[in-house]
Order: structure tokens, then sequence, then C-alpha cells
């Protein structure tokens, strides 16, 4: 049972440049989360898919796009990369509103 | 708007130490509350949970935490800290307000002195 994965876990892009952050969990979970960490600043909501089919924006979602694939993958997309989405973004998922949080393993995301 | 807040940014003990970590929440309607830790390079991963009944609430590795509603509060302790419990701690809280999500608090970081 892998739980949450994340792909890539690491990347390097310029300034400009589009990349996806692919997320899947085998849990059979409703509700999957895109999060970043920066340092002193916690985890910061980017987006949210409380169920298939939907998606809503979270605290952060400028410069950011989602797309909820089906209820197992969630991806986010960044369509003109700056230097300050330079981060460590980490998917998670949770079964419903009485569970907690499963995270993946994190991507570490440097734009140059 | 949804906010945790979280007292410490840093806390440095020594070994057999007594810890306490504030975690304050603004959230409007029924909330669920965490405690979750991130080891060095790690992921986070859940310590503790409270979603109702007894607010004192028991987690893993020896960890506490205690809910009071009238201070919207939900600090977590542990009496005797160890030094593998070096991580960072973030105090989060879920509930539905136009969407169901999780917040985080910025997170305190704990270093134990050996």
């Amino acid at each position: 049972n892998a739980g949450v994965t994340q792909t890539p876990k690491f990347q390097v892009l310029k300034t400009g440049q589009s990349m996806t952050l692919q997320c899947a969990q085998d849990m059979n979970h409703n509700s999957m989360y895109w999060y970043r960490q920066d340092p002193g600043m916690g985890l910061r909501l980017i987006y949210y898919s409380a169920s298939e089919g939907t998606t809503d924006k979270g605290e952060v979602p400028n410069g950011y796009n989602v797309s909820r694939l089906n209820k197992r993958e969630f991806s986010l997309r960044l369509e003109s990369a700056a230097p300050s989405q330079t981060s460590v973004y980490f998917c998670a998922s949770i079964k419903d509103k009485n569970t907690e949080a499963f995270f993946g393993q994190g991507t570490r995301l440097t734009v140059v | 708007a949804q906010s945790v807040s979280q007292h410490n940014h840093h806390v440095i003990l020594s070994e057999a130490a007594s810890l306490e970590l504030g975690c304050n929440y603004s959230y409007g309607g029924t909330v669920n509350l965490f405690w979750y830790v991130q080891y060095p390079g790690q992921h986070l991963q859940l310590l503790l949970k409270y979603f109702s009944g007894d607010p004192l609430v028991k987690g893993i590795k020896g960890f506490e935490a205690e809910f009071i509603k009238s201070k919207f509060s939900f600090n977590l302790r542990k009496p005797s800290v160890q030094w593998s419990d070096t991580a960072e701690y973030f105090c989060a809280v879920n509930g539905y307000t136009g969407g169901f999500k999780t917040i985080f608090g910025a997170g305190t970081r704990l270093f134990v002195k050996a």
C-alpha cells in the first residue's frame, strides 16, 4: 500500500518554464490537497479538491492550476514558473472530515 | 478568516525537560484539531488528533494535547523530551467553511540537546 505518491522528488526550473507535479493516492480518499512549505510559514494551502470533479482555491493559489483527474489523482501545474515559487510542495489526502491527512514525500522545486 | 497561530517558532530544550507548545485557532463552526510532526528530511506524520469527547488526547511517543474550547486552544505537551523528539511540530485545524479544508500553523522547530 503506497499511500500518497508524488513525482518528481526534485526539480529545477528556469523562470518562465512550465511543469506539472503529479500526485496519486491509493487509499480511496475523497479529498486531496496541495500545500507549499516555506521556512517560518508552515504549510500554506494552494488548492484543494473536496471530491472528484471539484477544485477550490486555498490561501495562495496565484500562479498555479490544478486538475482532479479522477478520484486517485490530483495534479498541480505551474504555467510560468517564478523564483517566488521555489518551495517544497506536499500533496495530501483525507478520507473524510473526521480523519487525518496523509502526506506524500514532497517535491523540492527550485526556480532559477 | 480561518487561521492557526503557534506561539513559539523555535524551542530549545535539554533532554528530560518538559515541553509545552501553544496553539490557538480561529475557525467558525465545529472543528477537528491535529498535531503533526515532521522529522528532518521527512514528510508530515500525525502525532495526535481531537474530534470530540475527552478534551485531553494522547498520541504517539508520549505526547498529549488538551483542547480548551473557551480559549480556542489545543496545546501540545510532553513531560520529558528525548533527543529523538527534535523535529518541527505543526498544529492544524479542519472544518467546513464553504469547502472542507485543513489549515496549518507556521510550525515550531524543537531542538533537544543530548
